[in-house]
């Protein structure tokens, strides 16, 4: 298996624009995980899905940042409009359990 | 609510010691509890594993951790450190009812020639 892709690995975009990360799952794992991470606040959970369907949000930081999961094999998180404390690595997870998971390579987002 | 804990920003050891990295833990029902790792601009790539059983762990490039229940703790060991050990480090924890990992916020390995 492939493992978790992500895509783009690196985004740069202007300030108010819109901004779409990408993920695929590994193939089977029925849970999808979407995390942050920047050097002030660490690893943050934004959303993660079950079967598809979104379990817990409750990390979404505002209503500019939203995450859907058509179908088991892909998922994205949009922000619009981005703004420069937006810039972060963003990280797609995926599991089999709920509990073990494994992570994408990142999008490295910067917002100017 | 649970929580990991991981004390310090940075350890540094010289090639060939042993490598202790901290990890406490708080849950009001029992933890899974894992280790990550993180190379620079890669993702977390994941050590070990406790979820029931046997205490001691044994992950990957020669890595284990013990579980504490009386000291709340799942240090991460390594008797011999490598150069390629330098990386950054995440004690993780979960519980059955509940799929979020928590992160600690992680600590930065250096390994001395």
């Amino acid at each position: 298996d492939a493992g978790v892709i992500q895509s783009p690995r690196h985004e740069v975009t202007e300030m108010g624009q819109e901004v779409t990360l990408r993920c695929k799952p590994i193939s089977g794992h029925d849970y999808l995980f979407w995390y942050r991470q920047t050097m002030m606040r660490g690893l943050e959970l934004l959303i993660y899905f079950n079967n598809n369907v979104p379990i817990d949000d409750s990390g979404m930081p505002e209503d500019r940042f939203s995450a859907k999961m058509p179908n088991a094999s892909f998922s994205t998180l949009k922000i619009q409009p981005s703004e420069p404390r937006d810039s972060a690595v963003y990280f797609c997870a995926s599991s089999l359990t709920g509990h073990e998971a494994f992570f994408g390579q990142g999008t490295r987002l910067t917002v100017v | 609510a649970q929580s990991v804990t991981q004390l310090g920003s940075h350890v540094s050891v010289s090639e060939g010691a042993l490598v202790l990295l901290r990890c406490n833990y708080s849950s009001s029902v029992p933890p899974y509890l894992f280790w990550y790792v993180q190379y620079p601009n890669q993702g977390l790539q994941l050590l070990l594993k406790y979820t029931t059983g046997a205490t001691l762990v044994k992950g990957i490039n020669g890595f284990e951790a013990e579980f504490k229940k009386s000291e709340t703790s799942f240090h991460l060991t390594k008797p011999s450190a490598h150069m390629s050990d330098a990386a950054e480090y995440f004690c993780a924890l979960s519980t059955g009812a509940n799929s979020k990992l928590t992160f600690g916020k992680g600590i930065t390995l250096s390994v001395r020639p």
